[in-house]
This record gives C-alpha cells, structure tokens and sequence, in this order.
C-alpha cells in the first residue's frame, strides 16, 4: 500500500504564530496527486487543495501556503499568522482508486 | 445540488443486528467510495465504485457489503454488527477517480454498536 505519513499527531499554537504540517507520502508512480483536507470541529471535511505532481511550485492562498517537494516525497502545509478559526484536525491524502489519508493532525490555536 | 446526502445521521444498533447507511449524490459522479474514520487512523477506505455495476473492496473491507445499481447510490451494508464497527462513516464521490478531480463528502454518520 502506498502510504501517507503524518507524523505529528497534535500542535499547539498560540494565535499569530506560524505553524506547518507535514505529510509524507509513498508512491511508484510517476504521475500522481496530492490533498489536503480540513476537518473542524463541526466534523465536515473541507477541501482545501489539490497538487500534481508535474508541479513542484509552492502555492499560496491568503494565509496558506502548501511546499511540495518530489525529492523528498513531501507534501507540506503552513498557516501564516494563524487565528483561532483555524483548529481543526488537517488531512492529507494521495488520491487513487485505492485512496490513502494521513493519521491526521489536530491544530488547536489558542487565543 | 443536493451534493453528497447521507442517512441516518446517527444510529446505534446492538451487536449481531444489520443495516444499511445510504448514500446518494446528485453530480452525476462516476467514483464513489466509503470511508471509517476512527481517532487517531484518519479515514480508511472500505468500498469503492468507478462506475455503476462496479465496485471495489478498500483497505478496511470485512464485514461490510455495497451494491452500485445506480450513479446516483451507493449503499453501505453492515451485514452482523459488531462493537469494533463504531465509528464515523463518511461517503464521498468524485467525477473521476485518482485525484484529476476534487473528492466531494457527505455530512456522515455516526454509528455506535453496543
């Protein structure tokens, strides 16, 4: 199975602070996507993004900014100046028929 | 849309008792597929779809039956329930498998096995 990692199971922030994610992720393929999704409190899954792997461009939205990095199979998310909005637990996922996700992250951001 | 609809919402069953989870979407999306979300393992995929008539067994199968009779549904059976199988389901679908497309999801259900 292709897996993905996420190694941190829990962050806590304090507001303003920055914080990244990471994901690590297995694949043979040469050609291949990447997500991320966000789970709130209220337990929904929010998507927040999806990557190929043909780019290897960082990507920015607003406060979120997602570095994807082939050479080492990673796939990782930061939050700029986080608000407390942002607690949630942080999923990210390989996309396939067979369709893996990460552990998941819990992010708590205090006030 | 409608989007991804699931029900019941919440349910307890006693062990050793059926049932089925429902799910239905109206994008007209070819992929759809289950998924169990337990704390601390994410979302493990139980069954998928790529088209009506076919389905696929996931990473977590046992104990669990689906049927693709339509694009639009796809029900999730447990056929004996057991306390292991508590657990937040969530049913998801997407134009196209392997990720050239976003994964929608339902709201879940939450189920409990006493």
């Amino acid at each position: 199975a292709q897996k993905v990692t996420q190694a941190q199971t829990e962050i806590s922030v304090v507001e303003k602070e920055d914080v990244t994610l990471d994901c690590v992720y297995e694949t043979r393929d040469t050609t291949y996507y990447l997500f991320w999704y966000k789970q709130p409190p209220s337990g929904e899954l929010v998507f927040l993004i999806r990557r190929n792997s043909f780019d290897e461009q960082n990507e920015i939205s607003g406060r979120y900014s997602w570095n994807f990095q082939k050479s080492t199979s990673s796939f990782n998310f930061t939050i700029t100046a986080s608000q407390v909005v942002d607690s949630a637990v942080y999923f990210c996922a390989r996309p396939n028929n067979d369709m893996r996700f990460g552990a998941g992250t819990r992010l708590t951001v205090k006030p | 849309n409608a989007g991804v609809t699931q029900t019941p919402k919440f349910q307890v069953l006693k062990t050793g008792q059926s049932m089925t989870l429902q799910c239905a979407q109206d994008m007209n999306h070819e992929y759809m597929s289950w998924y169990r979300q337990d704390p601390g393992m994410g979302l493990r995929l139980i069954h998928y779809s790529v088209g009506a008539g076919i389905t696929d067994q996931g990473e977590v199968p046992n104990g669990y039956n689906v049927s693709r009779s339509t694009t639009e549904d796809f029900p999730l059976r447990l056929l004996s329930a057991a306390p292991s199988q508590t657990s937040v389901y969530f049913c998801a679908s997407s134009y196209i498998a392997g990720g050239d497309h976003e994964q929608y999801f339902g709201p879940g259900t939450r189920l409990t096995v006493t």
